[in-house]
């Protein structure tokens, strides 16, 4: 059984520009949340995804879009990025939507 | 506004004596809370979890106690060990209508041998 991966793991990208961050659920796991980590700060709720469809969504912009694929893998995706934006993004699987979550190490984004 | 709120960045303890983190909470909605520990360059590991219709649950050196009516929880450990010096996060949620977690700041335990 294997974990919960994501790639990269550190990205550095410019103001303005677009990044696509992607993680891969633990096995049998149809659920992905996707959380954003300022320093210092706990884990904060971006959006979930169960079966394929958006579930739920945290006070972020719509500049912070996802997606799930058939195989329940993820991606991430921040257009017109921000300073603001650099943090450690991290992806958690489950088997349902309130499970507990497996986290995966996450993708140091810098923005410049 | 921080629903789960960790008061104290940081806790050190010696190696065998208790550790304690806390956590407290302001939606009197959430029903189920969890405790995850980080290592530097990874993503949080789960650790332990209690329902609201429980106020004690354990597992080996650890247990994690709930007071729905003070909105508290706390994270015990005994013995700390070394290997407990990590960074812990609560987090809750409303188990049966909600798919988000809210996290707490965290706590930066370190263990001194």
């Amino acid at each position: 059984e294997t974990g919960v991966t994501q790639s990269p793991t550190h990205l550095i990208k410019t103001r303005g520009q677009q990044v696509t961050l992607r993680c891969s659920s633990q096995s049998g796991h149809n659920t992905v949340s996707w959380y954003q980590q300022a320093l210092g700060q706990g884990p904060q709720f971006i959006f979930q995804y169960y079966r394929e469809e958006e579930n739920g969504r945290g006070n972020f912009p719509p500049r912070f879009s996802g997606l799930q694929f058939p195989n329940y893998s993820s991606e991430l995706n921040v257009n017109a990025l921000e300073l603001d934006d650099s943090a450690l993004y991290l992806c958690a699987s489950s088997l349902r939507r309130s499970g507990g979550q497996y986290f995966g190490p996450g993708t140091r984004l810098t923005v410049t | 506004d921080q629903q789960v709120k960790q008061n104290s960045p940081s806790l050190s303890v010696q190696e065998g004596r208790i550790s304690i983190l806390n956590c407290d909470y302001t939606n009197s909605m959430f029903d189920y809370f969890l405790w995850y520990k980080k290592y530097p360059a990874e993503g949080p590991t789960f650790l332990i979890s209690i329902s609201s219709i429980k106020d004690k649950n354990e597992d080996g050196r650890f247990t994690v106690f709930l007071n729905k009516s003070a909105k508290h929880l706390s994270l015990h450990i005994v013995p700390s060990q070394p290997g407990d010096s990590a960074v812990y996060f609560c987090a809750a949620i409303e188990a049966n209508t909600g798919n988000q977690f809210y996290f707490g700041t965290g706590t930066s335990l370190t263990v001194i041998p």
